[in-house]
This record gives C-alpha cells, sequence and structure tokens, in this order.
C-alpha cells in the first residue's frame, strides 16, 4: 500500500505571495490532518478534515486554509506569507480519526519544506 | 489548557545506556496516547501506543512506555540503547478529533 504522499516536497517563496501544499492519504483513509513543524515548537496542529468536512482547527491565524476533496485528497493554502511560516509541512491520514481504536493511528507523510524570504 | 511537555529537549549516551524520556500531559477527559520517532532524512513513525487495558505498552525495536495515570504521564523507556536510536522523539496526545505533540527529545546515541 502506498504512503501518504505530499507536494512539493521543497518550495520557496517570497513574503507575501501564496502557497499550496498537497497531500495524499493512504488508500481508504479518510481523515486527513495538518501540523506545521517548527525547531523548538514541535508539530502544532494546524486543522483536520474528515469526509470533506473540517472537524477541528487549530491556534493559527485566518491566512491558513485547507480543503479536502472527495478522493481524501487535501490542500493546504496559506495567503500573503510571513517569513515565520517557514516550516516543516506535515500531513499524517488516518481511517476515521475517531474513537479509542487503532482507526486513529495517524500516517506521516514526509512533508513539505517551505521556505519564505 | 491541553498541552503536553517532554522534560528532557537533548539526550546523549553512550551505546548500551538505558533511556527514559519523561512525557506529561495535561487534557480534560479520556485520551489515547503515543510515541513517535523521526529517525534522521525519515518520516515520522508511530513508535507504540496506549488506548486502555495494560498500562505498559511495548513498541517497536524494544521500546516501552508506562502510562501513570495518576500522574497524567507517559513515559518512554528502553534498556539498552543502540546508535541507531538516534533521531527525534515526539509523545503525543489524541483528545476529540485532534492530536497534541510534545515538543519533540533529541536523543543522540554515542558508539
Amino acid at each position: 500500500k502506498a504512503g501518504v504522499t505530499q507536494t512539493p516536497r521543497y518550495l520557496i517563496k517570497t513574503r507575501g505571495q501564496q502557497v499550496t501544499l498537497s497531500c495524499s492519504p493512504i488508500s481508504g483513509h479518510r481523515s486527513v490532518s495538518w501540523y506545521q513543524q517548527t525547531p523548538g515548537q514541535g508539530l502544532q496542529f494546524l486543522f483536520e478534515y474528515f469526509s470533506e468536512t473540517q472537524r477541528n482547527k487549530g491556534n493559527f491565524p485566518g491566512r491558513f486554509s485547507g480543503r479536502q476533496f472527495s478522493n481524501s485528497r487535501s490542500e493546504m493554502n496559506v495567503s500573503t506569507l510571513e517569513l515565520g511560516d517557514s516550516a516543516l509541512y506535515l500531513c499524517a491520514s488516518s481511517l476515521s480519526g475517531q474513537g479509542r481504536t487503532s482507526s486513529y493511528e495517524q500516517y506521516f507523510g514526509p512533508g513539505t519544506r517551505l521556505t519564505v524570504t | 489548557a491541553q498541552s503536553v511537555s517532554q522534560h528532557n529537549h537533548h539526550v546523549i549516551l553512550s551505546e548500551a545506556a538505558s533511556l527514559e524520556l519523561g512525557c506529561n500531559y495535561s487534557y480534560g477527559g479520556t485520551v489515547n496516547l503515543f510515541w513517535y520517532v523521526q529517525y534522521p532524512g525519515q518520516h515520522l513513525q508511530l513508535l507504540l501506543k496506549y488506548f486502555s487495558g495494560d498500562p505498559l505498552v511495548k513498541g517497536i525495536k524494544g521500546f516501552e512506555a508506562e502510562f501513570i495515570k495518576s500522574k497524567f504521564s507517559f513515559n518512554l523507556r528502553k534498556p539498552s540503547v543502540q546508535w541507531s536510536d538516534t533521531a527525534e522523539y515526539f509523545c503525543a496526545v489524541q483528545g476529540t478529533y485532534k492530536y497534541i505533540f510534545g515538543t519533540g527529545t533529541r536523543l543522540k546515541v554515542l558508539a
């Protein structure tokens, strides 16, 4: 079974621009979560989608948005980029994302390394 | 506020030394607990998990963790580390629909 894939793997953008990152979950997984990883901050939860609906959202400004398509693929968009948005953005998928069962185990992609200059 | 604290940010050990990484969480309600590992240049991967039952859980590569509910802790242990255990380790708590991760512990094992 193919793992979680993320594209692109690396991005360099200029402050003020916007960017769209893509995530393809493991086949059959309906939940996709996004995280921002920076040194010293660990992984910060951005949002989680399940069946095209955002079920939960972290404490990030409205410049960060996402969506999920009917095939469970997800995109994350960051508008008006700031230098502080430079980070590794991780996507994770799971079967359902709910309950106290193994269906909530998350599988991570390799991430997209975003550099804002 | 919901949070996960990992007390050690950097740990350096010699091979064969014992390892214990601390993890404490603050979260109202029932949670699932996880340890993830990120080896250099690789994806985050699940090391072990606790959902219910025996509070001592065993994971891959000889790792284990103990859930102590009264202390809100889920510490990771390994009796004898190897050079290949050099990685970053993350403790995570699963609440409703989201994970909360600790800031990570970088482990370096000297050969």
